[in-house]
């Protein structure tokens, strides 16, 4: 079976850093994906990492280890409009068509 | 922009009605994804199609049907609604089935009475 496992809730305050972490247990990999959703609102694509090592757009950075079965989304100078749910989704290597898998998101509250 | 729509934002139905949900992209793309969420247990596929009249079901089938006609368009359908089938159903499409960025619908919040 697939495993993705993600914090359920993080609280941080305004223009602090926030690291939220996702585990993964799969079988088989090929890339991790980082979503963001607004409460009521679609989840937006935020990252996408396939090789180790980190990825930096802007304000929020994405880290991968695929020997740990590991990634983190680092927010920094963390704004209020940043309350939201982050999603961790990986891909899989198989040979049949095998949408993405999604962890149960991590609910981060900004507060000032 | 890839652009996916959905046909209602809110829809209330009564218990044993048929509910069609219907959702339609602007990409292209080969593939479409029905999800349910609700709280505390994340999205969860219902079904998706790799290609026109092609339909795999997801985690959780049951209860739901799909059809997908046309390339653009894909739709849900609840034959018989029933209570617990309240939820958000988000729609999404994308180039490839696996390992390939999903681009999601506004969602529809669906509750059934």
């Amino acid at each position: 079976g697939q495993n993705i496992d993600q914090p359920t809730e993080m609280t941080a305050t305004e223009g602090a850093i926030v690291q939220i972490n996702c585990t993964y247990q799969t079988s088989g990999f090929n890339g991790l994906f980082w979503y963001q959703q607004h409460a009521g609102e679609a989840p937006t694509f935020l990252s996408y990492n396939v090789l180790d090592g980190l990825e930096e757009k802007g304000r929020f950075s994405s880290f991968l280890s695929r020997s740990k079965g590991y990634s983190y989304l680092l927010l920094k100078e963390l704004q209020m409009k940043d309350s939201a749910s982050y999603l961790c989704a990986v891909g899989l290597r198989n040979s049949g068509n095998t949408p993405l898998v999604f962890g149960k998101g991590t609910r981060l509250s900004v507060i000032a | 922009d890839v652009k996916v729509t959905q046909s209602s934002r809110y829809l209330v139905k009564r218990t044993g009605e048929k509910v069609f949900l219907e959702c339609v992209q602007d990409m292209d793309h080969e593939n479409m994804f029905w999800y349910r969420q609700d709280p505390g247990l994340g999205l969860r596929l219902i079904y998706f199609s790799y290609d026109v009249k092609m339909k795999e079901k997801g985690d959780i089938p049951e209860g739901y049907s799909v059809s997908r006609e046309k390339k653009e368009r894909f739709s849900l359908i609840l034959e018989s609604a029933s209570t617990n089938q309240t939820s958000m159903y988000l729609c999404a499409s994308s180039f490839l089935v696996a390992a390939d960025t999903q681009y999601f619908g506004p969602g529809t919040r669906l509750t059934v009475l």
